[in-house]
């Protein structure tokens, strides 16, 4: 089955910016999601299709994805931005979507 | 307003069975992907399977194939998720979510809208 590797956890001092890395075979051949769970709280998606952000997700939520690798980037991030996040993409093997291992990102 | 909203947190012994649902209202049900989603005490999100309810196509999970039974009733715009026999290591939160978008391949990509979750809590 296909695999999607994100870091465990990174911590952001607040008005920085987080890189948050997505790494699978191929990955810049599929597209990726990206969704925030906050502690409690259902899953809210972030990113769709690499890099579009549905209505209402803040400017400062950003995604790329090539070679590899996909990244969500995090300009300007705010307390509220503390959360997991997990990418997101299609494994053709199962005929069904897979999620990376999730990022905490601690914003301190 | 565009809502999933599922059954109540549910406790149970070993063996027995359980049936959660998810309600969908404000949208289209048939013509959307609905997917469920385990997420385990202190663990990341986990793909069970996901159904479309305009012809009842079901795909499932490997590690969830065999382990549980997705279902959908178009007359009541709800999905379902089962086991016959709880175990254990079934505790944990049960979302289910709507996906709008597909992927450049047509495959569904993005889930846009999310129930509340149901906590289910299986112990002797």
């Amino acid at each position: 089955s296909y695999e999607l590797t994100q870091p465990p956890s990174m911590s952001v001092s607040p008005g920085q910016t987080a890189s948050i890395t997505c790494s699978g075979h191929k990955l810049g051949d599929k597209d990726v999601c990206w969704y925030q769970q906050r502690a409690g709280q259902s899953p809210v998606l972030v990113i769709y299709q690499d890099a579009k952000r549905p209505s209402g997700i803040p400017e400062r939520f950003s995604g790329s994805n090539f070679g590899d690798t996909a990244t969500l980037t995090i300009s300007g991030t705010q307390a509220m931005d503390e959360a997991d996040y997990y990418c997101q993409a299609w494994d053709s093997s199962s005929a069904l979507n897979v999620f990376g291992t999730g990022t905490k990102v601690t914003v301190l | 307003e565009v809502q999933l909203v599922q059954s109540g947190a549910e406790v149970k012994k070993p063996g027995e069975s359980l049936k959660i649902s998810c309600k969908a209202s404000g949208y289209n049900f048939p013509f959307y992907w609905i997917g469920w989603v385990r997420h385990m005490p202190g663990k990341g999100l986990e793909w069970m399977g996901m159904i479309y309810p305009g012809d009842s196509d079901v795909r499932y999970s490997p590690s969830f194939r065999g382990q549980v039974t997705i279902s959908a009733d178009k007359s009541i715009t709800t999905a379902f998720v089962q086991w016959s026999s709880l175990q254990a290591s079934d505790t944990a939160m049960y979302y289910c979510a709507r996906s709008i978008y597909y992927d450049t391949n047509g495959n569904p990509h993005a889930f846009d809208i999310w129930g509340q979750g149901t906590m289910v809590n299986v112990s002797s």
